[in-house]
């Protein structure tokens, strides 16, 4: 198993540019999480989905959207890109309750910088 | 609001002595704890976990402990080795957060452990 991939590693996005962070994991996990995490700072929760069809908000869900059209594939739209967006992205995946439903399983990251 | 708290951002060991990394929390409605290690340009990768109704959970070189009345968890780590040099990420999760397993993270602390 690959676990959570995510793509790209890096990428530069110009003020008012939008752009799709990829993530892809191949666990069966029903539930998948997009984070950012800033210098020096935890992880922040932005969107996640239940399941196929169904996402809902984090905590700083705003300039950010996505979607959730397979049980594999949970990507992040960025629309707009405005500095505030610099940040690093994990996306993550979790069992269904019951079965060890707090373990979170991250992919790599994607470090984005907005100039 | 920070609700999970890490008040130590960095933290020096030696080799074979004992870590101990801290945690405090303010919501009362946090029932479920992780320890998460993240290495540089990597994602964070689940430790160990506890859940409010223990006090303490262990696996192999690695010890959680939880005081519920401070609202307060720590992480041992004995001996500690070279290779556990990372960022320690404590995260929490509340019964209430719906059936995702949301999880709320600390800022980290930045463990080194020397020769």
């Amino acid at each position: 198993n690959a676990g959570v991939t995510q793509t790209p590693k890096f990428r530069i996005l110009k003020i008012g540019q939008s752009m799709t962070l990829q993530c892809t994991q191949d666990m069966n996990h029903n539930y998948m999480y997009w984070y950012r995490q800033d210098p020096g700072m935890g992880l922040k929760l932005i969107y996640y989905s239940v399941g196929a069809g169904i996402t809902d908000k984090g905590e700083v869900p705003n300039g950010y959207n996505v979607s959730r059209s397979t049980t594999e594939d949970f990507p992040l739209r960025l629309e707009l890109a405005a500095p505030s967006q610099t940040s690093v992205y994990f996306c993550a995946s979790s069992y269904s309750p019951g079965r060890r439903k707090n373990e979170q399983f991250f992919g790599p990251g994607t470090r984005l910088t907005v100039l | 609001d920070q609700q999970v708290k890490q008040n130590s951002p960095s933290l020096s060991v030696q080799e074979g002595r004992i870590s101990i990394l801290n945690c405090d929390y303010t919501n009362s409605m946090f029932d479920y704890f992780l320890w998460y290690k993240k290495y540089p340009a990597e994602g964070p990768t689940f430790l160990i976990s506890i859940s409010s109704i223990k006090d303490k959970n262990e696996d192999g070189r690695f010890t959680v402990f939880l005081n519920k009345s401070a609202k307060h968890l720590s992480l041992h780590i004995v001996p500690s080795q070279p290779g556990d040099s990372a960022v320690y990420f404590c995260a929490a999760s509340a019964a209430g957060a719906g059936t995702a397993s949301k999880l709320t993270f600390g800022t980290g602390t930045r463990l080194q452990v020397t020769l």
